[in-house]
C-alpha cells in the first residue's frame, strides 16, 4: 500500500530554534501534501495545503512566516518551524493524497515536538 | 461546508464481542468519498475502511464493515470480534470531489477494547 514517510519522529530544541519536519510520499507521487497539528484527545487541526511546484495555502490563524512549507517535489514536503516557542510544542503530521488510490490521504508516522 | 459529527466522545467493548461507532455528515455534494481512520496510541494514522458515495454496496475489510445511509447522511462503522489491537481513536472523515481538496475530519471516538 501506498507510504508517507515523516521524520524525525521526535525531536526535543530549544526556544528560538528552527526545526524542519520532512515528509515524503515513497510509492507514489504526491501532487498535494498536508500538514496538520494535533493536540491530545482532539482531532486533526489542518494547517496548510502544501502544492507541488507553488505557494502552500494556509488555514486562517496559521502564521505562514513561523511555520514555512516547502514542496519542492512531487515525493517531499518539508514543514520549517522558526524561530520556535514553547507554545510550538504539539504533534505534528503530515499526509499526502494518492490520486490513483481511490482519493485516500495517507499519513506519515507524525513528528512530536517539544520546545523546551 | 460539509461537517462531519462523531457523537459518541467514547465507546468501550469487550474482546470478542461486536461494537459500531456513529457518524453523520453534511453536505451538498453528491460525489464524495467517506474514510474511517484509526489512531493507536502510537498516535499513527491509519486507513480502516473506505466508501464511495455512488456505490451502493457496503464496504468490508475483513473484521470492519460500515453501514453507509447516503439519504440519511450517515456512515457507521462496525467492528466484529473485537481485538485489544483495536484500542484506539476512530475518526471519520469527508472528501468531497467537486468542492475542495481537504479531508474533513469528525471529533473522533475513543473505542476501549477490554479483556
Amino acid at each position: 500500500g501506498a507510504v508517507v514517510s515523516q521524520h524525525p519522529s521526535w525531536v526535543i530544541c530549544k526556544s528560538g530554534t528552527s526545526v524542519k519536519i520532512e515528509c515524503r510520499s515513497l510509492d507514489f507521487q504526491a501532487t498535494t501534501m498536508f500538514w496538520y497539528r494535533q493536540f491530545p484527545k482532539q482531532s486533526l487541526m489542518l494547517m496548510a495545503t502544501s502544492n507541488e511546484g507553488s505557494k502552500a495555502t494556509y488555514e486562517q490563524g496559521v502564521e505562514k512566516d513561523k511555520f514555512l512549507i516547502n514542496h519542492a517535489s512531487l515525493t517531499l514536503s518539508t514543514l520549517t518551524v522558526t524561530s520556535a516557542h514553547p507554545e510550538d510544542s504539539s504533534f505534528y503530521i503530515c499526509s499526502a493524497r494518492d490520486w490513483g488510490g481511490g482519493l485516500a490521504q495517507h499519513f506519515g508516522d507524525g513528528t512530536r515536538l517539544s520546545i523546551l | 461546508a460539509q461537517t462531519v459529527t462523531q457523537s459518541q466522545p467514547e465507546m468501550s467493548v469487550q474482546e470478542a464481542e461486536t461494537v459500531t461507532l456513529s457518524c453523520t455528515y453534511d453536505t451538498s455534494e453528491n460525489n464524495y468519498y467517506l474514510f474511517w481512520y484509526k489512531q493507536p496510541p502510537s498516535r499513527q494514522m491509519i486507513l480502516v475502511i473506505r466508501q464511495e458515495a455512488y456505490k451502493q454496496q457496503n464496504a468490508t475489510e475483513n473484521r470492519f464493515s460500515v453501514n453507509f445511509q447516503k439519504a440519511a447522511k450517515s456512515f457507521s462503522l462496525k467492528i466484529s470480534d473485537s481485538q485489544l489491537g483495536d484500542t484506539a481513536m476512530y475518526f471519520c472523515a469527508f472528501f468531497g470531489v467537486t468542492s475542495g481538496s481537504r479531508l474533513t475530519f469528525g471529533e473522533g471516538t475513543q473505542l476501549t477494547v477490554n479483556p
